[in-house]
């Protein structure tokens, strides 16, 4: 099975930087996605690593370790939108899922 | 307009009254998935299914059944449920070959007393 962990809550201000990390131990592993999901919403896909490195999108970056077992979102430039749950995920055949960490964005 | 339709999206039933929910997808995803949310937990995949009657187990998977008739359609059996299955449930799908990236649905809330 898998089991992921990550901070449950992060708040910064507007325009700041938020790193929210992830860990995850694993019986087999493809790579690591993220996922946005506001107040009970369908989560929507953000990004994924299948290979070691950082991936960006936009605002948003992803990062890979697999020899660490880890990875990061970056969310840049935060704006009030961004206030959301943000949750990692394992990939193989079955998707195991972080807990999700809320990220709360203050004026 | 490319999207995975679940229905009902709210549903209070009682024990033991079997009940289905339904999923649909309009992407001819061959891959779909079924999880629950719960408070603190996150999403927790209860069953996948790579293809047409191709069915296989996640994690939490006790309690519930699923059938992969057709490609488009993934249903949720639930047929005898109990209170500790109230919960969030998503339906998934993607591209086969491309499951890091699944398109979910809008939920269903369910309640069982």
């Amino acid at each position: 099975g898998q089991s992921l962990e990550q901070p449950s809550e992060v708040t910064a201000v507007e325009g700041a930087i938020v790193q929210i990390n992830c860990t995850y131990q694993t019986s087999g592993f493809y790579g690591l996605s993220w996922y946005q999901q506001h107040d009970g919403g369908a989560p929507t896909f953000l990004s994924y690593n299948g290979l070691d490195g950082l991936e960006e999108t936009g605002r948003f970056s992803s990062f890979l370790s697999r020899s660490d077992s880890y990875g990061y979102l970056l969310l840049q430039e935060l704006q009030m939108k961004d206030s959301a749950s943000y949750f990692c995920a394992a990939i193989d055949y079955k998707l195991s899922f972080g807990a999700g960490t809320t990220v709360t964005v203050r004026a | 307009e490319a999207q995975v339709t679940q229905n009902p999206r709210y549903l209070i039933t009682v024990t033991g009254k079997k009940l289905t929910v339904t999923c649909s997808q309009n992407m001819n995803h061959e891959y779909m998935s079924w999880y629950r949310q719960d408070p603190g937990l996150g999403l927790r995949q209860i069953y996948y299914s790579m293809n047409v009657e191709v069915t296989d187990k996640g994690d939490v998977p006790e309690g519930y059944k699923v059938s992969r008739k057709e490609k488009r359609n993934f249903p949720l059996i639930l047929e005898s449920p109990s209170p500790n299955q109230t919960s969030l449930y998503f339906c998934a799908s993607s591209r086969g070959q491309v499951t890091y990236e699944q398109y979910f649905g809008p939920g269903t809330r369910l309640t069982v007393t």
